[in-house]
């Protein structure tokens, strides 16, 4: 399997555009997961799923941010609008539903807005 | 309520000494622990994990951890250590039956002086 996939890696884009972030999880997984990294906050969770459906949403930040899971093999994180402060590393992981298993982690997309 | 302690943001040893980066957490009732690693522009990867039984857990790379439940403590250890792993390390902890998700350290940074 290629692991977690996440795209782009890297997105630049003006204050105010919308933002859409790609996660393809591994196959067979079916919890996942959009953590934001930054600096000043760490590695904060901002949503999972489970078979598709959000669990827990309580880490979202603002209404600008939404998430979906429209099938297994897919999944969103999108910005609308998007602000300065929004900048960071946005990572995807997956991992079965038993829950003494581990994540395992995309590549991340580094988002910085302008 | 969970959370993941990591005392310390830098940690710097010298090649072929052993290493050492501590974890202490807070759960209700028995733990499941992690531990990751991040490379530069890379996401996290999966080194270790406690679950149950032995309380010294080996994992990759030649790293291990020792699961101290009087001192709630999951301390990462490797007997001699490699410039190649200088790089962050995540601690983290979930609740057994627990329904959140997993609560991550602020992370330790690892150098490794040739």
């Amino acid at each position: 399997d290629a692991g977690v996939i996440q795209s782009p890696r890297h997105e630049v884009t003006e204050m105010g555009q919308e933002v859409t972030l790609r996660c393809k999880p591994i196959s067979g997984h079916n919890s996942l997961f959009w953590y934001r990294q930054t600096m000043m906050r760490g590695l904060e969770l901002l949503i999972y799923f489970n078979n598709n459906v959000p669990i827990d949403d309580s880490g979202m930040p603002e209404d600008r941010f939404s998430a979906k899971m429209p099938n297994a093999s897919f999944s969103t994180l999108k910005i609308q609008p998007s602000e300065p402060r929004d900048s960071a590393v946005y990572f995807c992981a997956s991992r079965t539903g038993s829950t003494n298993t581990e994540a395992f982690f995309g590549q991340g997309t580094r988002l910085t807005v302008v | 309520a969970q959370s993941v302690a990591q005392p310390e943001d830098q940690v710097n040893v010298a090649e072929g000494n052993p290493l050492t980066v501590k974890c202490t957490y807070s759960v209700s009732g028995n733990p499941y622990l992690f531990w990751y690693v991040q490379y530069p522009n890379r996401g996290l990867q999966f080194l270790l994990k406690y679950i149950t039984g032995d309380n010294l857990v080996k994992g990759s790379y030649g790293f291990e951890a020792e699961f101290n439940k009087s001192q709630t403590s999951f301390h990462l250890k490797k007997p001699s250590a490699l410039v190649s792993d200088s790089a962050l390390y995540f601690c983290a902890v979930r609740g057994q039956g627990s329904a959140r998700q997993l609560t991550f350290g602020s992370g330790t940074q690892l150098t490794v002086l040739p």
